[in-house]
């Protein structure tokens, strides 16, 4: 089962624009990582944050965590058409090893 | 450093054959992890591999099963195949598959049952 549930499912911006996607988790996580898929291709990772972390930079991406409210969400600055593609937030809950839990993902499409 | 890399890229089997895929994780990465994405089902864990032993699995039917040997490169095997199985498969390594390491995925296989 998903424990992640991404909002919104689908967005649609114009170049130049701003993009915010959240995330809602369920169970206590010791990170959330947000990744990238371009059509249907591997996953591209984008950011870590830790659960002792509120807010991580990388570039154009801005990430917030709330542990309290179990959310995250992810800012892309002055989005592109390269940007276009499908978002996903993924929890990892495990105590040992790995085992991350991925959301539905938020299809974005930055109109040129 | 080379990513993830998985072989084959494509894949077409019939019903009930068996089908194995290939992982090499990036290079000094020992965490290997293997997930099944769907579009009805989304992204699902399958199992982790951490120094050739299985520390983590996912629910899947024991049709799936995985190894990984002493280089860190990871196969996993789907017996008696079912049309459902159809699906990228991705695998992910990572240093060490602990909390606080990213997760980087390969260009996944992309299985077609028919």
């Amino acid at each position: 089962s998903q424990q992640g549930e991404e909002d919104p499912q689908a967005l649609s911006i114009q170049e130049g624009e701003n993009a915010t996607m959240n995330c809602s988790y369920k169970t206590s996580i010791n990170n959330l990582q947000w990744y990238r898929q371009n059509s249907g291709r591997g996953l591209v990772h984008l950011i870590l944050i830790r659960s002792n972390e509120r807010e991580k930079h990388s570039g154009r991406l801005r990430v917030t965590l709330d542990t309290s409210k179990k959310s995250s969400s992810l800012l892309i600055t002055a989005s592109r058409a390269a940007d276009t593609a499908s978002y996903f937030c993924a929890t990892d809950a495990g105590t040992s090893g790995s085992r991350l839990t991925f959301g539905e993902g938020t299809q974005l499409t930055v109109n040129p | 450093k080379a990513g993830v890399t998985q072989t084959p890229r494509y894949l077409i089997k019939t019903r009930g054959q068996q089908v194995t895929l290939s992982c090499s994780p990036i290079s000094g990465h020992r965490s290997v992890s293997w997930y099944q994405q769907t579009p009805g089902q989304g992204l699902q864990f399958l199992f982790e591999y951490f120094s050739e032993t299985q520390r983590n699995k996912g629910n899947f039917p024991g049709r799936f099963s995985g190894r990984q040997f002493s280089n860190s490169r990871s196969e996993m095997n789907v017996s008696t195949l079912e049309l459902g199985d159809s699906a990228l498969y991705l695998c992910a390594s990572s240093l060490r598959g602990d909390r606080g390491y990213e997760q980087y995925f390969g260009p996944g296989t992309r299985l077609t049952v028919t």
